[in-house]
Order: structure tokens, then sequence, then C-alpha cells
């Protein structure tokens, strides 16, 4: 096992043009998690899935943006009529949550990221 | 809304020097609190984490944090850093354990640690 994987690892792309991005969890994972991290800031909550069903989104979520998680293992993050703001760090993480007991939340383990840069 | 205050946004410290990052957050209840690092060029890696119990956690490289609840930090300590240690270092916190908090993270804004050798 090799860890999150993330592809592309960079992106570069003209305003209004759509992007599309892939993250590879561990493979025993059942929790699936997009953050967004931008110059001098840490880590911002996107999304997350719990197998194929995406349970939460942030508000930093527009229209723009949408994620799947077809089949409960991969996931895409799309962003739509990208814009110069959308330019970022997109940080994949996965974690597997044993129940739903507490205590039972395991850390969440990230991947190398994509980093957008959006012209 | 949860939120994650670091205290210094850049640290310059010499190898041997004691190190401490404060790490202040905002939320009441039960929280799970995390530092993780990432080295120049690598991904985030986790540090060490605070779930329950013993309120002095050690992690890996001769890391430790202190939770204190009173003050909500877990501010994270070494006592001789080493110019390996160079790296951005992240407090985050899970506020809540209940299945509807989704365990996501929230983050601080991070410390840059430069170790002069």
């Amino acid at each position: 096992d090799t860890g999150v994987s993330q592809d592309p690892r960079h992106k570069i792309t003209k305003r209004g043009q759509n992007v599309t991005f892939r993250c590879d969890p561990i493979s025993e994972h059942n929790r699936l998690y997009w953050y967004r991290q931008t110059l001098g800031q840490g880590p911002e909550f996107l999304t997350y899935f719990q197998n194929e069903a995406q349970l939460e989104k942030s508000r930093l979520l527009s229209d723009r943006f949408s994620a799947e998680r077809p089949k409960g293992s991969f996931s895409t993050l799309e962003i739509q009529r990208t814009e110069q703001g959308d330019s970022a760090m997109y940080l994949c993480a996965s974690s597997y949550r044993t129940s739903e007991r507490l205590h039972s939340y395991n850390e969440q383990f990230f991947g190398p990221g994509t980093r957008l840069t959006v012209l | 809304a949860q939120s994650v205050s670091q205290h210094n946004h850049h640290v310059i410290l010499s190898e041997a020097a004691s190190l401490e990052l404060g790490c202040n957050y905002s939320y009441g209840g039960t929280v799970n609190l995390f530092w993780y690092v990432q080295y120049p060029g690598q991904h985030l890696q986790l540090l060490l984490k605070y779930f329950s119990g013993d309120p002095l956690v050690k992690g890996i490289k001769g890391f430790e944090a202190e939770f204190i609840k009173s003050k909500f930090s877990f501010n994270l300590r070494k006592p001789s850093v080493q110019w390996s240690d160079t790296a951005e270092y992240f407090c985050a916190v899970n506020a809540g354990v209940l299945v509807e908090y989704g365990n996501k993270l929230v983050f601080g804004a991070g410390t840059i640690l430069r170790v002069k050798s």
C-alpha cells in the first residue's frame, strides 16, 4: 500500500476552462475528504464521502464544484468554468471509520495534492 | 463555527534550541486534536494526535503535545530541535466525534519553522 495518491500533481489552465482531479485513497479506507489550501493558510474542508455517499459539502464548494466517488473507491473533483480565485492546492485525505460509536475515528492520511493554477 | 489559532507564523531557531508552538481552538465540546507536519516538497504527515486519556501525547521524532482543556490549547513541544525539523506545522481539530460532524478537520494557518544549523 503506497498511501493516498492524486493525479495530476500540477494543472495549469485558462480561466473558464473545466478541470478534473482524481484521488485514490488507501484501499481499505471508507472515508474520503477533499480540502483546499491557499498560500499562507491551512487546509480548508470542502467535502467528504463515506463509501460512495457524499455526506457533507462546505459552503466553500460553489455550484461550479462537483465531487463524486462512484464505486466507493477513487474520487474525482471537477471545477467548471475555473476562475483565478480557484488557484490553490487541492488535497485529498482518507480514513477508516470502524463504526458509528464514539472514538471509532481514525486519523486522516493525506495525499500529495494537486496544485491548480488558473491563468 | 470551530476555529484554530496558531500564534506564530514564522519561527527561527538554532539547532538544539527548545521549541514550543502554540495552538488554541474554539469549541467547547469533545475534541480530537492533531499536529501535522509538512516537510519541504512533501505532503502532510501526522505528527501526533490526542483522542482521550493522558493529556500529554508523545509523537514521532521526539515531539510531544499537551492538551489543556481549560485553556483550549494543544501546544507542540520538542526539547531540542534539529535542522531536519525545518518544516511547516499545522494544528488541527476535529470538533466532535459524533456522526453528524463527519470528522472533518479544522486547521490552523500553520507555523513555518526554520532551524539554523
